[in-house]
């Protein structure tokens, strides 16, 4: 069964700072790799999509790297801001038989202090 | 439309009146979710359609959840008999199978609180 980590669960920093967020995975057969932010009271916004066959992906202060074979994804954040406070999921795509899903992590939350 | 809409945003009820989610997936997408997100705890796969067709139910917590599409769009989440376990915020998201990258989009979400 195919399992995903989040560390930190929690991460304070002051504004200006680069961070890195982790994601592991249990299980390397996966289809894609995507990044979702999350605000207080609303849905997901993906931020980054990674697909098995590619090691990274950027979108302007954020990057995402992705090793399938061991297990593991990061998301680097960039000279960091007040409006990146949010919390940040990993969530890898598996098939099964005829069956696709994202399987979650429990996420990390990002606070950056003015 | 532009995005995936859910509606209600909120729903407050009581214990064992039955309650339905909606959710209008992006236009064209094929592929359809439902996911469960409790508080303190990571998004639950609840169900996957493609299509009308639902081929994994697997998420679905009891008989008392259950998941219609109808004409490849909209789709329904129905809870009947509602217990205050199921209080929740119940996201639906869409994807376009046919494309390569398969990204999902996720709607605002419909909060359910059972009294």
């Amino acid at each position: 069964k195919q399992e995903v980590t989040q560390i930190p669960a929690a991460l304070s920093v002051p504004e200006g700072e680069n961070l890195v967020l982790n994601c592991s995975f249990t299980d390397s057969a996966i289809y894609n790799l995507q990044w979702f932010r999350q605000d207080p009271g609303k849905g997901l916004t993906s931020l980054l999509l990674i697909q098995s066959s590619q090691r990274e992906q950027t979108s302007g202060r954020l990057n995402a790297s992705l090793d399938k074979s061991s297990g593991r994804s990061t998301l680097y954040i960039a000279a960091s801001q007040p409006g990146d406070s949010a919390t940040y999921l990993c969530a890898v795509r598996i098939t099964q038989g005829g069956s696709e899903k994202l399987v979650f992590g429990k996420g990390t939350k990002l606070t950056v202090n003015p | 439309g532009a995005g995936v809409s859910q509606s209600p945003s909120n729903k407050v009820t009581e214990k064992g009146k039955d309650v339905e989610l909606r959710c209008d997936p992006i236009s064209g997408h094929t592929a359809l979710y439902w996911y469960r997100q409790s508080l303190g705890q990571g998004l639950e796969f609840l169900i996957y359609f493609q299509g009308n067709s639902a081929p994994d139910k697997s998420g679905l917590p009891s008989d008392r959840f259950s998941a219609e599409r109808t004409g490849g769009s909209v789709s329904t989440l129905t809870i009947q008999r509602t217990q205050q376990e199921d209080s929740a915020v119940y996201l639906c998201a869409s994807s376009l199978r046919t494309s390569q990258h398969r990204e999902l989009f996720f709607g605002e979400g419909s909060r359910l609180t059972v009294l």
